[in-house]
């Protein structure tokens, strides 16, 4: 079975770190280009960000909101997917979706709040 | 602001066809992709390359996409139950390295 599953959510204070994980299964994951998507409580979604395969140049691009505050990364040796985010703001608060457009993963929810 | 614009709610009967559609001056150069996402659960694609039509595996084929200009749409021919969803259309922005989606669409079956 095709899997992505996220892990790595929690309550974070505005200024503070976290990294989210997303670990794929059932597909070849070094071929795969991925993207994180973000949705605040209530709203519609918002692309994040993404990451090429190795093969396709490995490029990465980030929406406006978090360039230079989120770093995508991934290991294609453990499939996993990975988001880095610093500088937390409140209105980053939201479910955090990795994806392959085909496959979505069930979201972890990070929230941002002194 | 979205780069594209979707009507934020519409509605149709049970049975009937319902045309959703999304507006962005990106959608004259790239494809637009179509999400569902119900309640509690994660988006699921169901049209990709809209110009082309092309369902997923398992996606019922009273969806479908079509392409005019600036607009894209998502036509379910003979809407259920199941259908009552909110619908968002993605695309690349006009940079051309970006991706957008649309504001999302609360789809009523009556």
């Amino acid at each position: 079975e095709v899997q992505l599953v996220e892990s790595g959510g929690g309550l974070v204070k505005p200024g503070g770190s976290l990294r989210l994980s997303c670990a794929a299964s059932g597909l070849t994951f070094s071929n795969v280009w991925m993207s994180w998507v973000r949705q605040a409580p209530g709203k519609g979604l918002e692309w994040v960000g993404r990451i090429k395969s190795k093969t396709a140049g490995g490029a990465i691009d980030y929406a406006a909101p978090v360039k230079g505050r989120f770093t995508i990364s991934r290991d294609d040796s453990e499939n996993m997917l990975y988001l880095q985010m610093n500088s937390l703001k409140t209105e980053d608060t939201a479910v955090y979706y990795c994806t392959t457009w085909w496959i979505w993963g069930q979201g972890t929810m990070m929230i941002v709040s002194s | 602001s979205s780069e594209l614009t979707q009507d934020p709610a519409v509605s149709v009967a049970l049975g009937q066809t319902v045309r959703v559609t999304c507006q962005g001056d990106s959608l004259t150069k790239y494809y637009a992709s179509w999400y569902q996402q119900k309640p509690g659960q994660a988006p699921r694609l169901v049209i990709y390359d809209n110009n082309n039509n092309n369902r997923p595996s398992g996606i019922p084929d009273r969806f479908s996409g079509s392409s005019s200009g600036n607009t894209a749409s998502l036509i379910i021919t003979g809407a259920q139950a199941e259908d009552e969803a909110d619908y968002y259309c993605q695309s690349r922005a006009a940079s051309g390295s970006h991706l957008v989606f649309g504001g999302g669409t609360k789809l009523t079956v009556l």
